[in-house]
């Protein structure tokens, strides 16, 4: 089976840095994902990690560690906007379709 | 583009009831997935599509939920006999072929009561 686990909750205030951990387990492995989804909205795409390293985008920033079995969602210089769920996601053993984490909600505080 | 749409925004019905849900994807989009989320968890996967063709369905759909997507275009999710335990959004999904993008669009919320 595929499992995801990520924390449940993670508070800061603006402009700080916070990391979203991501572990996982899968049989057959095609990347992690992120994405974000606020209250009452439709999860929206983030990142995507085929092969190890750090990925960058603005203010967000994706690692993976496929030996680890693990990956973080890097937020910089927070502001109040990212308040939202993040659901870290793996594609499933016959690759068909995405396997999320039940999510982290992330509150953004000035 | 004009991202995945899905109708309607909210539907109340009695638990017995049948309903209907649509979603329209982005039309170059060749998968298209129905997702099922209740409040504090992450989108769990009912079913896809890839064109006209419905490749896989999960555990979580029972012989209540049925899907199509004539002509690889628009898909249909359907529950008959409703029940309480079905009160959640219901999530339409499209990608590309191979990329693991999914647009979502803005679901659909279902309360049985």
């Amino acid at each position: 089976g595929q499992s995801l686990e990520q924390p449940s909750e993670v508070t800061a205030v603006e402009g700080a840095i916070v990391q979203i951990n991501c572990t996982y387990q899968t049989s057959g492995f095609y990347g992690l994902s992120w994405y974000q989804q606020h209250d009452g909205g439709a999860p929206t795409f983030l990142s995507y990690n085929g092969l190890d390293g750090l990925e960058e985008t603005g203010r967000f920033s994706s690692f993976l560690s496929r030996s680890d079995s693990y990956g973080y969602l890097l937020l910089q210089e927070l502001q109040m906007k990212d308040s939202a769920s993040y659901f870290c996601a793996v594609p499933n053993q016959a690759g068909t379709a995405l396997i999320f984490g039940k999510g982290t909600t992330l509150s953004v505080s000035s | 583009d004009t991202g995945v749409s899905q109708n309607p925004r909210h539907k109340i019905t009695k638990r017995g009831q049948n309903v209907t849900f649509r979603c329209d994807p982005i039309s170059e989009h060749n998968r298209l997935y129905w997702y099922r989320q209740t409040l504090g968890q992450g989108p769990e996967f009912l079913t896809y599509f890839q064109n006209e063709a419905q490749l896989e369905k999960s555990r979580l759909l029972s012989d209540r939920f049925s899907a199509e997507r004539p002509k690889g275009s628009f898909s249909t999710l359907e529950i008959q006999r409703t029940e309480q335990g079905d009160s959640a959004m219901y999530l339409c999904a499209s990608s590309l072929e191979g990329l693991w993008r999914y647009t979502f669009g803005s679901g659909t919320r279902l309360t049985v009561v």
